[in-house]
């Protein structure tokens, strides 16, 4: 597609289950984000990926967070034993790194709630 | 520790007149500026970028101002239009930090007919 797409658009999930969220890239751009936005905040950095790699995982909360990318595209991002402190709108974004600019393009979000 | 912080949670203007946007940052280190603006319900679209070597940007009908001695950037966008009401994100790269962005609070701009 044109843009990055995220799947689920709206995740409402318990307390204590896990949950994953997907991000599809622009195609061709070789980095990709994952941001989360709680209610009344600005956006909070969770982790980068470099092709399959993640450089910067340092912004993740907690070990019950963890992100993978396969064949340098798409990304899922997996939430375990989900807290009600985790509900938030997960963004996903992806660049084409060229020296001296990266803009970053998101998608739409995936809005987790957590009961 | 709040590296870039947007002052202002909202701001209204009239159509037709300048919206001025601000944002203030702490980390020297940053060297690349964002504004991205927000619709309810969707994701953050790029608007204007700017380096620390440059101290103003434009494009159409939006500004970036960077003042590297105060840590200190603005948003004008004129002429402001009713379509503009939305939030607007100020973010900081830095070359220590690598690619992340480090992004402000978001400030709400209503722009009134």
């Amino acid at each position: 597609g044109a843009g990055v797409s995220q799947s689920p658009s709206n995740k409402v999930t318990e307390k204590g289950k896990d949950v994953e969220l997907r991000c599809d890239p622009i195609s061709g751009h070789t980095a990709l984000y994952w941001y989360r936005q709680s209610l009344g905040q600005g956006l909070e950095f969770l982790i980068y990926f470099q092709g399959n790699s993640a450089p910067d995982k340092s912004g993740l909360p907690s070990d019950r967070f963890s992100a993978e990318r396969t064949g340098g595209s798409v990304s899922t991002l997996t939430i375990q034993r989900t807290q009600q402190e985790d509900s938030a709108v997960y963004l996903c974004a992806s660049s084409q790194p060229t020296r001296g600019t990266d803009t970053q393009y998101f998608g739409p979000g995936t809005r987790l709630t957590v009961l | 520790d709040q590296q870039v912080k947007q002052n202002s949670p909202s701001l209204s203007v009239q159509e037709g007149r300048i919206s001025i946007l601000n944002c203030d940052y702490t980390n020297s280190m940053f060297d690349y500026f964002l504004w991205y603006k927000k619709y309810p319900a969707e994701g953050p679209t790029f608007l204007i970028s700017i380096s620390s070597i440059k101290d103003k940007n434009e494009d159409g009908r939006f500004t970036v101002f960077l003042n590297k001695s105060a840590k200190h950037l603005s948003l004008h966008i004129v002429p402001s239009q009713p379509g503009d009401s939305a939030v607007y994100f100020c973010a900081a790269r830095g070359w220590t930090s690598g690619s992340r962005l480090t992004f402000g609070e978001g400030t709400q701009l209503t722009v009134n007919p």
